[in-house]
């Protein structure tokens, strides 16, 4: 079955604790991204990456980092630098970055305890 | 600056109603559209993808047209269901191929 696996679904993250989302997929698309998502507000973009071993910042990525090793795989981490990481965190991929379709992954939500 | 705007913030309509969710927004210099699905908890799953060169593009009971000159999309949904009580998100897809994300529309369809 193709698609994007985020695990885990729900991760709590104590004050000052770094804690690293995983996001795989096996549809052989270039680019992937990671979005945060708060109530009441459009989805917000973290970073995204359009080929192994490169990414860029998106709008909020302070207090965030990430990797592209392999084509399948970006995990984002969140650093004890992000003040407020309490939110749903969504990953997707798209076969090319541009004017295809995007494919999204069941998300994360992430508390601070 | 992109800027994505959905009207109304949520909607109740009665089972077997036609509806009509709106998304505009503010630069017309975007390489596609697209509306999809969130329910609660859970990812989005892409409903319609409309490029910039097209008025609209349907999917079962669910069209979605697109006018660029105006800044403006609309999804109706036809002969509503219980099962289309959802989050619909709209985004656009802007010059640099960023996705610029809507609040989304809350849709409850009442049994």
């Amino acid at each position: 079955d193709g698609g994007i696996t985020q695990s885990p679904k729900y991760l709590f993250r104590k004050e000052g604790q770094n804690v690293t989302l995983s996001c795989e997929q096996n549809l052989n698309h270039d680019a992937m991204y990671w979005y945060r998502q708060d109530p009441g507000q459009g989805l917000r973009l973290i970073y995204y990456s359009q080929i192994v071993n490169d990414f860029q910042k998106g709008d909020i990525a302070e207090g965030y980092s990430v990797s592209r090793e392999k084509k399948e795989s970006f995990p984002l981490t969140v650093t004890s630098a992000q003040k407020n990481p309490t939110a749903f965190y969504l990953c997707a991929s798209s076969p090319i970055r541009g004017r295809t379709e995007a494919f999204f992954g069941q998300g994360t939500r992430l508390t601070v305890v | 600056k992109q800027e994505v705007t959905q009207i109304p913030a949520a909607l109740s309509v009665p089972e077997g109603e036609n509806l009509v969710l709106n998304c505009s927004f503010t630069d017309s210099a975007i390489y596609n559209l697209q509306w999809f699905r969130q329910d609660p908890g859970k990812g989005l799953t892409s409903l319609l993808l409309i490029q910039s060169s097209q008025r609209e593009q349907t999917s079962g009971r669910l069209n979605a047209s697109l006018d660029k000159s105006s800044g403006r999309s609309t999804l109706y949904i036809a002969a509503s269901q219980p099962g289309d009580s959802a989050t619909y998100l709209c985004a656009v897809m802007d010059s640099n191929y960023q996705l610029i994300w809507g609040a989304g529309t809350k849709l409850i369809i009442k049994p």
